[in-house]
């Protein structure tokens, strides 16, 4: 029933350590996002990707690496985790539109707060 | 680049009080989209309004209506009549469209966020 889901919900890890986040869309969306929400509430894009291929990559260090196996799943892999990637990690999906100039709303999942000590 | 505004970082009322919650943005796109999203205390992100450059008229939807003024590029969303479940983060956010393998697709730039805090 839910449209975006991320597992895991909390993640409490040590400084070094990699992680990933996993993130699902079931609503037939072709394009799904990466934000980042800092302690302040910011709210800031990482990634995009639209059917499997790269389409948004913020300045985002290289230690973040976005996997899409295909259009319903983009997980997010975090090597050498670091204090400041403490956050909460929202997936977004959105349909694209064919050369239309149009811009479909996009739908968050409930986010996965990062907590690294 | 664009940049989307909030300036009350934090808003105090009273139930049954109106509020105004102010968004102001800057783009040089013809075509943008402009969004709010609450964020209630358990965290989630939830779709609340989009609006496309092209359609100014504003919208009502139960005790939630939007005012966007292309002439002053403002978005504002007012409350009538807040209750305690109101209590939440808002955020206006803008999208710039972009272009990849023949589709369109947008990209979100948000603003600081409003707490918003209703007492009973």
């Amino acid at each position: 029933d839910t449209a975006v889901s991320q597992t895991p919900k909390y993640l409490v890890t040590q400084m070094g350590n990699d992680k990933s986040i996993k993130c699902e869309q079931n609503l037939g969306h072709d394009t799904m996002y990466w934000y980042k929400q800092d302690s302040k509430k910011f709210l800031k894009i990482m990634f995009s990707y639209n059917n499997k291929e790269l389409i948004i990559n913020e300045t985002v260090p290289n230690r973040f690496s976005p996997k899409s196996p295909d259009k319903a799943h983009l997980n997010l892999h975090i090597n050498s985790l670091e204090l400041g990637d403490s956050a909460v990690y929202f997936c977004a999906s959105s349909q694209a539109r064919r050369a239309s100039g149009t811009e479909e709303t996009q739908y968050f999942g409930p986010g996965t707060r990062l907590l690294v000590l | 680049a664009q940049k989307v505004t909030q300036a009350q970082t934090e808003i105090s009322v009273v139930e049954k009080e109106d509020v105004t919650l102010d968004c102001v943005y800057e783009t040089r796109d013809t075509t943008y989209y402009l969004f709010w999203y609450k964020q209630p205390p358990s965290g989630e992100l939830v779709f609340l309004i989009r609006r496309n450059s092209f359609d100014e008229q504003n919208e009502i939807s139960g005790r939630y209506s939007w005012n966007f003024q292309k002439s002053t590029s403002s978005f504002n969303f007012t409350i009538t009549a807040s209750q305690v479940v109101d209590s939440a983060v808002y955020f206006c956010a803008l999208s710039e469209i972009k272009y990849a393998g023949g589709t369109s697709y947008g990209k979100l730039t948000f603003g600081q966020g409003t707490i918003l805090t209703v007492h009973p």
